[in-house]
């Protein structure tokens, strides 16, 4: 099945600047990925997904970009404001005929003014 | 707001002890999803209904069952409770049970003692 990770549990960035998290995959054949942001103490929230038939999706603030070759996917977001601050998912379907999403386990991103 | 309703928001209870999640998707949503979160496994897929009928296990313990009613609500029910039973549970709904975004709930967060 497929397994997602991100590659730092912290971001720290400076207010205004631009914040990009990563995230790799395992499963070649997987063909759809979510960004997902979590506020404290509330549920996960959509924030833009991409199929595997595109390289790059761009959203209000956000792109996310997809390099199938290295199984890397990246999201972008841009003049990084203090309601950014949250743990940032990106999440895939396992695969193999599985259900669900499978989670990475997530970057805190810390905004300093 | 994602349209999804999730009660109670809080639960404590002892171990040994059975509970019940209630989740309502968002109008029109078919699919209902339930999720496990705690910090040592992070955001897990539980279980997945589609108009009123199991779709598909994810990592389910026997203790815990749910059901999806004719009016699309669903719960989720645990059993035998353990104290490693405490997390965080969410639900998410989407249109239908296909690779959609799945919106998610605010959660009920489970105390165990």
């Amino acid at each position: 099945g497929e397994s997602v990770g991100l590659h730092l549990p912290t971001l720290s960035v400076q207010e205004g600047d631009n914040s990009i998290i990563n995230c790799a995959y395992s499963n070649s054949a997987s063909d759809y990925f979510i960004w997902y942001k979590q506020e404290s103490g509330k549920g996960p929230q959509f924030i833009i997904d991409i199929r595997s038939n595109m390289d790059k999706r761009q959203g209000q603030r956000v792109t996310v970009l997809l390099n199938k070759t290295v199984k890397h996917l990246s999201l972008q977001i841009a003049a990084t404001q203090p309601g950014d601050s949250a743990v940032y998912f990106c999440a895939a379907p396992p695969g193999g005929g599985a259900d669900g999403l499978t989670f990475g386990k997530g970057t805190h991103l810390i905004i300093q003014p | 707001d994602s349209g999804v309703t999730q009660t109670p928001k809080h639960l404590i209870t002892a171990t040994g002890q059975r509970v019940t999640l209630r989740c309502s998707p968002r109008s029109g949503d078919l699919s209902v999803y339930w999720y496990q979160q705690s910090l040592d496994q992070g955001l897990q897929f539980l279980i997945h209904y589609y108009n009123g009928e199991e779709r598909a296990k994810g990592n389910i313990l026997e203790r815990f069952s749910a059901q999806q009613f004719p009016d699309l609500h669903s719960e989720l029910n645990l059993s035998s409770l353990e104290l490693g039973d405490s997390a965080l549970y969410f639900c998410a709904s989407s249109v239908d049970g296909s690779y959609n975004e799945q919106f998610f709930g605010p959660g009920t967060r489970l105390t165990v003692l």
